[in-house]
């Protein structure tokens, strides 16, 4: 089935510690992931990719993990500033599943609020 | 042109009346994309455009919803007799033909049906 879920729907962190978001995917096919980032009244903005033949890929203060064998995803924001208060998404592209390489599965998302 | 932009950003009507929204893409993008997001849920794929070519619509886009665009450029999206559960966040997104690129989301439309 189609599912892209999250472990935790709320996590709190203090700032400047580090944040890991966790999501979970059921299709094993499934060949591109994103992380999105979305801010009250806001549309999602996009903060990493990842492609499955890859394990690790690092941005600016934030890096995403790709197990495939467990078909898991994390997001790990380092330093977490006030700033990084929102909620994210992991999206799943939905070509596995036969559908076009912009048509995402999202999950629920997280919500990340960062105590000054 | 530094993003995606849609119009209205609110809209409150009633049920039973037809509204339609805009979007304009990042004008290099020749891929255009409708989602819907519910309060507390994550965004739901509803169309893709690439260029005037309306490729795959889901199963949530209803007999009631349409959606356009006729010079590959902007697009719109209109709901007919307009209902209740209507009402949420349609967000619109655009994109390279690039393998694997991600979207660009606009800041979306709120669409309140009383």
């Amino acid at each position: 089935g189609e599912n892209v879920g999250l472990h935790l729907p709320t996590l709190s962190v203090q700032e400047g510690d580090n944040s890991i978001i966790n999501c979970a995917y059921s299709n094993s096919a499934s060949d591109y992931f994103i992380w999105y980032k979305q801010e009250s009244g806001k549309g999602p903005q996009f903060i990493i990719d990842i492609r499955s033949n890859m394990d690790k890929r690092q941005g600016q203060r934030v890096t995403v993990l790709l197990n495939k064998t467990v078909k898991h995803l994390s997001l790990q924001i380092a330093a977490t500033q006030p700033g990084d208060s929102a909620v994210y998404f992991c999206a799943e592209n939905r070509s596995a599943y036969g559908g076009s390489q912009g048509n995402l599965i999202f999950g629920k998302g997280t919500k990340l609020s960062v105590k000054p | 042109d530094t993003g995606v932009s849609q119009d209205p950003r609110h809209k409150i009507t009633k049920r039973g009346q037809n509204v339609t929204f805009r979007c304009d893409p990042i004008s290099e993008h020749n891929r255009l994309y409708w989602y819907r997001q519910t309060l507390g849920q994550g965004p739901e794929f509803l169309t893709y455009f690439q260029n005037e070519a309306q490729l795959e619509k889901s199963r949530l886009l209803s007999d009631r919803f349409s959606a356009e665009r006729p010079k590959g450029s902007f697009s719109t999206l209109e709901i007919q007799r307009t209902e209740q559960g209507d009402s949420a966040m349609y967000l619109c997104a655009s994109s390279t033909s690039r393998d694997r690129t991600a979207l660009a989301f606009g800041s979306g439309t709120r669409l309140t049906v009383v």
